[in-house]
């Protein structure tokens, strides 16, 4: 059963416009939400990440928005830049156990073309 | 420099051997997982331990081994048990065992010949 998912396996848009990354979870107990960037052969890096009693967080070009009610998440990019192209996991964390322990989407590769 | 050292970045191993991925963290961290990245399936947890002489199992934690006699290391057995274990494996930590990001390694690509 995949608690979170994204459903869109890659993403491609114009250099200097916005690319809107989308992620659903089932837990209605998530209440940590983050966002990695993943190059190749490399270890995802945070990105930016939103607390259940937020619906917005900003940092720079990237902002996290959430929709609880529809157990929704998305990160959007403006504006995108080449050097953004690479895979992004959203990943979901809390619940009963509050382990810490992050649930991770499939991943979505985005490509900005020059 | 504070960071997560996965070692090494490629490792072979012939079917039926053992073979143990190191990691090793510099931040303090109390918590620490591994995780198995597969095409398409995203990352997956194998094991976490969220403190000293602690540790639980994930998802996938069949035909893996770990172990935390340390704060800074958090080693992990690639068994024979492992059906499947070509894959690219990370290992990350966190401050805290709650709502706190977690930090990766670079990763160590297994490949069983």
């Amino acid at each position: 059963d995949q608690q979170v998912k994204q459903n869109s396996p890659s993403l491609s848009v114009q250099e200097g416009r916005i690319s809107i990354l989308n992620c659903d979870y089932t837990n209605s107990m998530f209440d940590y939400f983050l966002w990695y960037k993943k190059y190749p052969a490399e270890g995802p890096t945070f990105l930016i990440s939103i607390s259940s009693i937020k619906d917005k967080n900003e940092d720079g070009r990237f902002t996290v928005f959430l929709n609880k009610s529809a157990k929704h998440l998305s990160l959007h990019i403006v504006p995108s830049q080449p050097g953004d192209s690479a895979v992004y996991f959203c990943a979901a964390s809390g619940g009963s156990s509050n382990t810490g322990k992050l649930i991770f989407g499939q991943g979505t590769t985005l490509q900005v073309k020059p | 420099d504070g960071g997560i050292t996965q070692s090494p970045k490629y490792l072979f191993r012939k079917e039926g051997q053992n073979v143990t991925l190191s990691c090793e963290q510099n931040l303090n961290h109390d918590a620490m997982y591994w995780y198995r990245q597969d095409p398409g399936q995203g990352l997956r947890l194998i094991y976490y331990s969220q403190i000293v002489n602690d540790f639980q199992k994930g998802d996938i934690a069949e035909g893996y081994s770990v172990s935390r006699e340390k704060k800074e290391s958090f080693p992990l057995t690639v068994t024979s048990a492992q059906k499947n274990p070509t894959a690219f494996y990370l290992c990350a930590s966190s401050r805290t065992a709650s709502n706190t990001e977690a930090f990766f390694g670079q990763g160590t690509r297994l490949t069983v010949v």
